[in-house]
């Protein structure tokens, strides 16, 4: 069965530091990838998808940026943070069909201080 | 890009009531999902519908896609507090992306 894992649960960075956030996908293969954004407990914002290794759309323009160094693999990361970047990330993936819903992993619940 | 307005925001309702939310778009969707979210957690995807008019059902949970696919509802008969949550509908713009509404904030008062 697919899995997919996000880390870490939450996490606090001051303002100015670099930010990693990883996502693995298990039991499929070729997946699309996304990366959303959820302020103050609503709404979600794309950020970011992924039809294939090395292959990033960007849906908004922000300090953020993504890549896909493996099939399963979707990183999320920022040089400096910013206050407004806080918030709840999500990162998804979808068979690459796209028959079927989204599958999203336990999201980062990011505070930059 | 592809827009979809979700009605109402929040809706608190006493246990046993019916709540629907409303999913409405300008243009024509190929497809709209519906997904809930519990506080502290993650979406989880429900369902998915794509024909014009298709009515689905879960258990308590009702589903509808309108005839002229710009608009879908979902029912909730005899609301439980396991039903907390936020409820969002995501419209279909091509194989790659979905565009999410706002969200519903269920709340249920036991």
């Amino acid at each position: 069965s697919q899995t997919i894992h996000q880390w870490p649960a939450t996490l606090v960075q001051p303002v100015g530091s670099p930010l990693s956030l990883e996502c693995t996908v298990e039991g499929t293969s070729n997946p699309n990838l996304y990366w959303y954004r959820q302020a103050a407990g609503r709404g979600l914002q794309l950020l970011f998808y992924s039809v294939g290794i090395g292959q990033i759309s960007s849906e908004v323009p922000q300090n953020l940026s993504a890549s896909r160094p493996q099939d399963r693999q979707f990183i999320l990361s920022s040089k400096k943070l910013l206050l407004s970047d806080s918030g709840f990330y999500l990162c998804a993936w979808r068979s690459a069909g796209g028959t079927y819903g989204y599958t999203f992993g336990s999201g980062t619940r990011l505070t930059v201080v | 890009g592809q827009q979809v307005m979700q009605i109402p925001q929040y809706q608190h309702v006493q246990e046993g009531e019916d709540f629907t939310t409303y999913c409405n778009s300008s243009t024509t969707l190929s497809n709209i999902q519906w997904y809930k979210q519990r506080p502290g957690g993650h979406p989880v995807f429900l369902i998915q519908l794509v024909k014009s008019g298709e009515v689905k059902k879960q258990k308590r949970l009702t589903f509808q896609f309108g005839e002229a696919k710009k608009n879908s509802s979902l029912h909730i008969t005899a609301t439980q507090t396991t039903d907390v949550g936020t409820y969002f509908c995501a419209a279909g713009a091509g194989s790659y992306q979905l565009t999410f509404g706002k969200g519903t904030k269920l709340s249920v008062i036991p």
